[in-house]
């Protein structure tokens, strides 16, 4: 069964906007990743954010955790028709050992519009 | 750094037969993951090796088992394949918390 879900499923936005995907839990964790796919293909890591991190950046993304809410966020901005693609958050669980097994949400499929 | 890499990249089987799929993980990475994808869902955790042993079993059947070998390497194989076993399956190899994706082997079973 998935962790948590993310909200939207989809979101349809022009070049130049800015994107935001949450992401929510269920269980404590060790750390919060994001990953991106395209058209069904592997995942490209994003960003790892651990329990202790409130906020990260890398480039153009922005990821949030609210542990007291089990809850996550993943900013994207200025975005671009390259980044149409789904993102998936996965967690680890509290107390697993290092490079455990990860839980995914369901995705949400961004389409960004030329 | 090559990366990850799984092959093949596309296998078709029927029902009941048995498939054998490889990945190779990162460099200097110890740990690998699999994962099976079914269309418009999220990854779902098979198992995990490392050091040759299964570390970690996520809810698959018996079908389902894997190999680590001395250079890290992995193999899934899968035995009287179902229709239900067509999915994009996914490795993953890491050394400590980040899991780093290949891109996938798509297995349909008709």
């Amino acid at each position: 069964s998935q962790q948590g879900e993310e909200d939207p499923q989809a979101l349809s936005i022009q070049e130049g906007e800015n994107a935001t995907m949450n992401c929510s839990y269920k269980t404590s964790i060790n750390n919060l990743q994001w990953y991106r796919q395209n058209s069904g293909r592997g995942l490209v890591h994003l960003i790892l954010i651990r329990s202790n991190e409130r906020e990260k950046h890398s480039g153009r993304l922005r990821v949030t955790l609210d542990t007291s809410k089990k809850s996550s966020s993943l900013l994207i901005t200025a975005s671009r028709a390259a980044d149409t693609a789904s993102y998936f958050c996965a967690t680890d669980g509290r107390g697993e050992t290092s490079g455990s097994r990860l839980t995914f949400g369901e995705g949400t499929q961004l389409t960004v519009n030329p | 750094d090559a990366g990850v890499t799984q092959s093949p990249t596309h296998l078709i089987k029927t029902r009941g037969q048995q498939v054998t799929l490889r990945c190779s993980p990162k460099s200097g990475h110890d740990t690998v993951s699999w994962y099976q994808q079914a269309l418009g869902q999220g990854p779902q955790f098979i198992f995990q090796y490392y050091e040759e042993e299964e570390r970690q079993r996520g809810n698959f059947p018996d079908r389902f088992s894997g190999h680590q070998f001395p250079n890290y390497s992995s193999e899934l194989n899968v035995n009287a394949l179902l229709l239900g076993d067509s999915a994009l399956y996914l490795c993953a190899s890491s050394f400590f918390y980040e899991q780093f994706f290949g891109p996938g082997t798509r297995l349909t079973v008709l």
